[in-house]
């Protein structure tokens, strides 16, 4: 069955490292989509993308950025990572315009 | 600019309890509205969705109904399980210039007690 899997599941790092999450997903979507959700706030955008070498800004961008070098892939990287980073993230594509999201389980991340 | 308004949390209900969850948005354009679920340590599954006015969207007896008049997508059910404990998410998708972009409520976290 096609899937999406984010890794690691969790990860702890320190302020001011760079820290790259990864996303791959099997459904072969060209939409892909980074969140975070925090409580109080719901899913947030941080970056997403319409296609290989194609990458837009979402609403939260500010330290992170991503790269798309194929259809599968999706990795984002806290450039040097900040203690109000510390979140869940989740990775989620599409098939196409306006069709429903497919999630990942989401990565825990802990910035101290 | 678009946004979405879900009631807030926690709710609580016994077993065989009706439940409402409601969902009010803003829209520039005709949206497609959609309910997530999020059950404990997983990523978002879609519940349901309705793409135009007075749609009815529905799926393992939950149901939510497009009201463009009133610019609402409630969701309800009308007896709850144990296993329906989740937080849910009422979304939309306009179609325009950031196509195929979600909005996110803030999510609502229901809890059901046997």
């Amino acid at each position: 069955d096609a899937e999406i899997t984010q890794s690691p599941r969790h990860k702890i790092t320190e302020t001011g490292r760079q820290v790259t999450l990864a996303c791959h997903q099997t459904w072969n979507h060209n939409n892909m989509f980074w969140y975070r959700q925090d409580l109080g706030h719901g899913l947030r955008l941080i970056h997403y993308s319409y296609g290989v070498h194609d990458t837009n800004k979402g609403e939260v961008s500010d330290g992170y950025s991503v790269s798309r070098s194929n259809t599968e892939d999706l990795p984002l990287t806290l450039e040097s990572a900040a203690s109000s980073q510390t979140s869940v993230y989740f990775c989620a594509s599409s098939e196409e315009t306006f069709s429903p999201l497919h999630f990942g389980n989401g990565t825990r991340l802990t910035v101290t | 600019g678009n946004s979405v308004t879900q009631m807030e949390g926690p709710v609580t209900l016994s077993e065989e309890a009706f439940l409402t969850i409601n969902c009010t948005y803003t829209a520039t354009g005709y949206p497609s509205l959609f309910w997530y679920v999020q059950y404990p340590g997983e990523g978002l599954q879609l519940l349901l969705k309705a793409t135009k006015a007075d749609d009815k969207g529905s799926n393992k007896g939950f149901e939510a109904t497009y009201r463009k008049e009133t610019t609402s997508f409630h969701l309800e059910k009308g007896s709850v399980q144990v296993s329906d404990s989740a937080v849910y998410f009422c979304a939309l998708s306009e179609r325009g210039s950031t196509l195929g972009r979600l909005y996110f409520g803030r999510g609502t976290q229901l809890t059901v007690w046997p």
